[in-house]
């Protein structure tokens, strides 16, 4: 199995700050990457799929790059509503996630 | 609007099994551009991947392997539902567990249910 390593565990920011996340892969994913953004006592809302598409529906402040190994997830400004916990997932071969990056205050 | 509505026992017991059922509106089943898949959350294992089936001419199911001589996902067409069974539980299944869908086994999740909690204890 692929296995994701998310950093940091937790994250401290403010409003209006630019805020990036990493998630590295123990193998080649190419970009089968999806990001997810979860709230306390919700389920996971997709964010972004294939490392770098934003679904429809999603703010334009959140931007997803990488490929192979190694990616990323930036919030260019974060607002009241981003504080949330973000999983990675791949969909190389079968699915697994990281262990995700809260993003408190 | 696609909604996916979770329903069934929120404790099982040791030994038994675990049992859900997915409702699914405003979209099929048996739709040729979806697949339907089961995951849980646990504060020990975080997100799970355990299973999904998706209708091509044929149904096709695709296990997880650490719960794959357990598991068992059924589609029902006609209630448009499709169900979880996961048999001798123990405390290490105690979970959230949701529904998703797959769009077009594209391997990301778009649409989700709500999540229930389900507690395995005597």
């Amino acid at each position: 199995d692929v296995q994701l390593t998310q950093s940091p565990s937790t994250l401290s920011a403010s409003i209006g700050d630019r805020v990036t996340m990493t998630c590295r892969a123990s193998h080649n994913i190419l970009t089968w990457v999806a990001w997810y953004q979860q709230k306390p006592g919700k389920a996971p809302k997709l964010l972004i799929y294939k490392a770098s598409t934003l679904q429809v529906g999603v703010p334009s402040r959140f931007t997803g790059s990488g490929s192979e190994t190694e990616f990323t997830l930036t919030i260019s400004s974060l607002q009241p509503d981003d504080f949330a916990t973000y999983y990675c997932q791949q969909y190389s071969g079968y699915w697994t996630f990281g262990q995700g990056t809260k993003v408190e205050i | 609007q696609i909604q996916l509505q979770l329903s069934g026992p929120r404790l099982v017991k040791p030994s038994q099994t675990l049992s859900l059922t997915c409702v699914i509106s405003g979209d099929s089943v048996s739709s040729y551009s979806a697949a339907w898949n089961w995951i849980r959350q646990s504060p020990s294992r975080g997100l799970e991947w355990l299973g999904r089936t998706y209708y091509r001419s044929k149904w096709h199911f695709d296990y997880a392997e650490s719960v794959k001589s357990r598991i068992t996902i059924n589609p029902d067409t006609s209630e448009n539902h499709v169900s979880l069974h996961l048999n001798s539980v123990t405390p290490e299944d105690t979970a959230v567990y949701y529904c998703a869908r797959d769009f077009e086994v594209s391997g990301y999740f778009d649409y989700w249910g709500q999540g229930t909690l389900v507690t395995v204890s005597s």
